[in-house]
């Protein structure tokens, strides 16, 4: 079953707006990861939070961590046209006792020139 | 150059037939897995391996094989007995310690299967 899930699943925002992502889980975990994909591409990557943090940036990118509301959120500043892709959490369960993440459905973005 | 190779990127598969998907990775990740996507949907582990010789199952394993034979490959097997194959098969590899919770993981750019 699905860990994560992704909030909108669609955005179309206009270039050099923020675009805002949300993810909620069901279960305690390690570890929240949010990653890209480009049309029929791999998935990249973006960054990871710990489950004892709450905030942290990179570059253009800012991940929030609620554990208490088991939600996390992923916010692009001054977005470009190049930012269109398939954004995706991943979550690794605590004392899952294994290897695995699992991930959401995604947030399809859309950044218009 | 570091990374992930999957091939082929686009691959057909007959009715009865089994069809093997390569994932070879140089970057000396102990880790390796296989995804499936389909249209619209997150990803979903088909198998995972932690070590050279060993493999567990992931959440949707049958009709699928895998081996781990050298560090390197991680080939995906996609059997006869999986009714419905179509979807974007995704490799990746991580770094693994026994004490540690999941590191990033690393993709390849993809095999897309299509059944004729």
């Amino acid at each position: 079953s699905q860990q994560g899930e992704e909030d909108p699943q669609a955005l179309s925002i206009q270039e050099g707006e923020n675009a805002t992502m949300n993810c909620s889980y069901k279960t305690s975990i390690n570890n929240l990861q949010w990653y890209r994909q480009n049309s029929g591409r791999g998935l990249v990557h973006l960054i990871l939070i710990r489950s004892n943090e709450r905030e942290k940036h990179s570059g253009r990118l800012r991940v929030t961590l609620d554990t208490s509301k088991k939600s996390s959120s992923l916010l692009i500043t001054a977005s470009r046209a190049a930012d269109t892709a398939s954004y995706f959490c991943a979550t690794d369960a605590l004392g899952a006792g294994s290897y695995q993440l699992t991930f959401g459905k995604g947030t399809k973005l859309s950044v218009i020139p | 150059d570091g990374g992930i190779t999957q091939s082929p990127k686009y691959l057909f598969r007959k009715e009865g037939q089994n069809v093997t998907l390569s994932c070879e990775q140089n970057l000396n990740h102990d880790a390796m897995y296989w995804y499936r996507q389909d249209p619209g949907q997150g990803l979903r582990l088909i198998y995972y391996s932690q070590i050279v010789n060993d493999f567990q199952k992931g959440d949707i394993a049958e009709g699928y094989s895998v081996s781990r034979e050298k560090k390197e490959s991680f080939p995906l097997t996609v059997t006869s007995a999986q009714k419905n194959p179509t979807a974007f098969y995704l490799c990746a590899s991580s770094e693994w310690q026994k004490s540690a919770t999941n590191e990033k993981l690393f993709f390849g750019s993809g095999t897309q299967l299509s059944v004729l």
